[in-house]
């Protein structure tokens, strides 16, 4: 199994662009997440799903989207960049949140000038 | 709202000694309890949980944690610190719904870190 991967591990942005974060898992997860990493503040959730077709906000959702059309990928889409945007993004997946562990991808370095 | 507070930026240790990696937790409800690690540009990997039963919980790497419900703490610790332990610590925790059936309202909420050096 690959777990849980991510593409790219790194993109440079200018203000105003958008674009989609992608994220896949091959372990037949229901639950899927991507949280954001800033120095200080932890990680914090930016968007969830519950299983295909269901998703739903976390702490940080504002000028994110995301869809889940299928178990395996969960793409988390930036609107339109804007520098407080800047920061490592990480997808995530398990088997159900409760029940644990969750399996993290090797994160997206986004830098938005 | 639930909240994990990890006190302690940063630990050094000398490797070889015991080290605590401290983290405290605030929930209405019963929590179940993580650690995670991070290694410089890796993802976070899971090193032990506490679910229910016993309050002292084995992990990956020789870790372990303690829960304690009256001081609402879940320490980590480790009986003797290798170089190689050297990462990014994580707390979390996840308050479980009442409803059961409503599987989003278990969120899980991080600490924001602690990061721990051992010192040859």
């Amino acid at each position: 199994n690959a777990g849980v991967t991510q593409t790219p591990k790194f993109q440079v942005l200018k203000t105003g662009q958008s674009m989609t974060l992608q994220c896949a898992q091959d372990m037949n997860h229901e639950y899927m997440s991507w949280y954001r990493q800033d120095p200080g503040m932890g990680l914090r959730l930016i968007h969830y799903s519950v299983g295909a077709g269901i998703t739903d906000q976390g702490e940080v959702p504002n000028g994110y989207n995301v869809s889940r059309s299928t178990t395996e990928d969960f793409p988390l889409r930036l609107l339109s960049a804007a520098p407080s945007q800047t920061s490592v993004y990480f997808c995530a997946s398990s088997y159900g949140l409760a029940g644990g562990p969750i399996y993290f991808g090797p994160g997206t370095r986004l830098t938005v000038t | 709202a639930q909240s994990v507070a990890q006190p302690e930026d940063q630990v050094n240790v000398a490797e070889g000694n015991p080290l605590t990696v401290k983290c405290t937790y605030s929930v209405s409800g019963n929590p179940y309890l993580f650690w995670y690690v991070q290694y410089p540009n890796r993802g976070l990997q899971f090193l032990l949980k506490y679910i229910t039963g016993d309050n002292l919980v084995k992990g990956s790497y020789g870790f372990e944690a303690e829960f304690n419900k009256s001081q609402t703490s879940f320490h980590l610790k480790k009986p003797s610190a290798l170089v190689s332990d050297s990462a990014l610590y994580f707390c979390a925790v996840i308050q479980l719904s009442r409803r059961v059936s409503n599987f989003g309202n278990e969120k899980l909420t991080f600490g924001t870190g602690t990061r721990l050096t051992i010192i040859p």
